[in-house]
């Protein structure tokens, strides 16, 4: 069990062009959501945590209107990069956990590049 | 602030030989530890955790790390490397005892096994 999967696993898009990354936790419900993001020979970066239902909270830097997170149901949050430009290529990869303080499982991550 | 801090980028151990990733760690409550591994194309996996008792903790796969209070350390180490073992490593540190919670993580170390 606890099986967390992103989609898509990697994408291309056009500067100015808005992505969608989805992270689905796939045998159990998961009320708390963690997005991390990856710069190239750079370590795992927290960007936001969302509970289900609730808005995100975002890590200090992070810009909430270019990166909105949906957490809208218990097996799904989905990160949505608006108006990407080539420095938001990165590596962006999910956990998500039943909640509680409990154990967050990771997704296998999404690579954005944007050209 | 808290911070993880690992020294080495890259390793490269022959095959049959011992490993040893090194782990410091700058945090100001009391540290929950956790060693990640991450396989090209799949998501981080947890081997091993600490956050109090024996400071030697084992892990999945034969891994086991060494929790050094006077040190700020948590090294990885594994007797004897196999060539599945070739993968990044990351070492986190969180506010929570459960694992994949809001986490800082280190830089990563990437390792190579020679035949």
């Amino acid at each position: 069990g606890a099986v967390v999967s992103q989609h898509p696993s990697w994408v291309i898009c056009k500067s100015g062009t808005s992505v969608k990354i989805e992270c689905r936790s796939l045998d159990f419900q998961a009320t708390t959501m963690f997005w991390y993001r990856q710069f190239p020979k750079q370590s795992l970066m927290l960007m936001a945590t969302s509970n289900e239902g609730s808005k995100a909270t975002y890590e200090q830097g992070v810009e909430k209107d270019k990166f909105l997170i949906n957490h809208a149901s218990l097996t799904l949050s989905t990160l949505t990069v608006t108006s990407a430009h080539p420095e938001d290529s990165s590596f962006y990869i999910c956990s998500a956990s039943r909640g509680g303080g409990t154990e967050a499982f990771f997704g296998q991550g999404t690579r954005l590049t944007v050209v | 602030a808290q911070s993880v801090t690992q020294p080495d980028i890259h390793i490269t151990v022959s095959e049959g030989a011992s490993l040893e990733l090194r782990c410091n760690y700058s945090y100001g409550a009391t540290p929950y530890l956790f060693w990640y591994v991450q396989s090209p194309g799949q998501g981080l996996q947890l081997l091993l955790k600490y956050f109090s008792g024996d400071t030697l903790v084992q892990g999945i796969k034969g891994f086991e790390a060494e929790f050094k209070r006077s040190q700020s350390s948590f090294n990885l180490r594994k007797p004897s490397v196999h060539w599945s073992d070739a993968a990044e490593y990351f070492c986190a540190v969180g506010p929570f005892e459960a694992a994949g919670n809001k986490l800082t993580f280190g830089g990563g170390t990437r390792v190579l096994v020679k035949p």
